[in-house]
């Protein structure tokens, strides 16, 4: 089942922080990050796996929530450089290694 | 640049017809995945490849088949193409078949008249 991410999208100014949630029904083993930029390839932002521990990477950072099978992932002080949509893959647990990708969300930042 | 290249870049063909998309993974990576991705269906996962074996399969019509080389290309054959199968497809790589991050390639911008 697909993972569902929120919001859709969303709009932001430069600087100001957002959160994007990703949710699943089934049990996951992981959850994926990545953003597409319009007319290029998804870019990885960051892996989280059961059982460990929040992840980072400068300005965005992400939670997995095992017990909800949630994952958010956190963008602080946006830079123009954030827009994009961004997807989450999720693994579930018992599973082959194939990721099933949420429907994405658009963020865009503006000056 | 990911490391991970494909060709062509783009592909107009005509309903009925058969393609091949090539794939070639990031040096060191022997996991292929293929992605299907279009406007009202999103990232569709296909079919992945570790070291020349079909390791996981996704989504994947009976008319598309998928092969890993000896040196670790990758091909996506679509054959009885349909007007729905037009979309951009995505090749991507990992060092194993474990959870690992993917770098995707360039694409395929795949359209079927």
């Amino acid at each position: 089942q697909q993972p569902v991410q929120s919001p859709q999208a969303v709009i932001l100014r430069e600087g100001e922080d957002a959160v994007i949630n990703c949710s699943s029904s089934k049990a996951l083993y992981s959850v994926h990050w990545y953003r597409q930029k319009h007319g290029e390839a998804p870019v990885f932002l960051m892996i989280l796996l059961k059982g460990g521990e929040q992840k980072g990477h400068e300005k965005i950072s992400a939670s997995f929530n095992e017990k909800k099978q949630q994952s958010s992932l956190y963008l602080t002080a946006s830079q123009l450089s954030y827009s994009g949509t961004y997807f989450c893959g999720t693994e579930f647990s018992g599973s082959a290694r194939q990721l099933t990708f949420g429907s994405g969300t658009q963020l865009t930042v503006l000056p | 640049d990911s490391g991970v290249t494909q060709t062509p870049k783009h592909l107009i063909t005509a309903t009925g017809q058969r393609v091949t998309l090539r794939c070639s993974p990031r040096s060191g990576d022997l996991s292929v995945y293929w992605y299907q991705q279009s406007l009202d269906q999103g990232l569709q996962f296909l079919i992945q490849y570790y070291n020349g074996e079909e390791r996981a399969k996704g989504n994947i019509l009976e008319r598309f088949s998928a092969q890993q080389f000896p040196d670790l290309h990758s091909e996506l054959n679509l054959s009885s193409l349909e007007l729905g199968d037009s979309a951009l497809y995505f090749c991507a790589s990992s060092i194993d078949s474990n959870s690992n991050e993917q770098y995707f390639g360039p694409g395929t911008r795949l359209t079927v008249t």
